[in-house]
């Protein structure tokens, strides 16, 4: 079955340090990969995403995400965190078939310290 | 172009007794998904909608919980009668394309619903 390891529930950076949020799965095949940002009272936003092609995919407000086939993993970073990137952030795989039903990890709730 | 649309943002209710959530989806999207959010965890599907039939609702609690699309465009979802533990952020979600189809497959998020079960 699939599912979707975010092994950090929270995480603290100071303001201008980087920032790194794991994200494992599991999943039979190469699956559909997500990253959502969550702000307070909001609904999710689509930082980035991978389908195939080059292992490193660009995203939103800086971010950027690895896919790591060996590792099973798909790790969120940022090189300089804003204190604007306060939120909680959550890894999503989407199966390439069946259903193509989304699964989202538990979320990292990200703190920035001024 | 609009986002996806929800109310009400935020409801109160008494165990026992019925609710409705409504989501207009972006106009167009294909695909719309109802996910229930409880604290401290992320969205789980609870029913997925391809125009106006279900596609998947195997994590729906059947007996209490309810949706529909009719016509294909907006959807509603009532749980009756609540228990304490449906509290949660039920949110909205849709998508372009039919599950399947080629090209993009992002999902657009409404800003949800709040529900506390008292």
């Amino acid at each position: 079955a699939q599912s979707v390891t975010q092994p950090d529930i929270h995480i603290t950076v100071s303001e201008g340090a980087s920032l790194e949020l794991r994200c494992n799965y599991s999943y039979g095949a190469t699956p559909y990969l997500f990253w959502y940002v969550q702000s307070p009272g909001q609904g999710l936003q689509l930082l980035l995403k991978y389908f195939s092609g080059d292992t490193l995919v660009q995203g939103i407000k800086g971010f950027e995400a690895e896919f790591k086939r060996s590792q099973s993993s798909f790790n969120l970073r940022k090189p300089s965190v804003h204190w604007s990137d306060a939120a909680e952030y959550f890894c999503a795989v989407r199966a390439t078939s069946g259903t193509y039903k989304y699964i989202f990890g538990t979320g990292t709730r990200l703190k920035v310290l001024a | 172009e609009a986002g996806v649309a929800q109310s009400p943002r935020y409801k109160i209710i008494e165990k026992r007794q019925s609710v409705a959530f409504w989501c207009n989806p972006i106009s167009g999207h294909a695909t719309l998904y109802w996910y229930q959010q409880i604290l401290g965890q992320g969205p789980k599907l609870l029913i997925q909608f391809q125009n106006n039939g279900v596609v998947d609702d195997s994590q729906l609690p059947k007996d209490r919980f309810s949706a529909e699309r009719l016509k294909g465009v907006d959807s509603t979802l009532k749980i009756q009668p609540a228990k304490l533990e449906d509290s949660a952020v039920y949110l909205c979600a849709s998508s372009l394309r039919r599950a399947g189809e080629a090209g993009s497959y992002e999902q657009y998020f409404g800003p949800g619903t709040r529900l506390t079960v008292t």
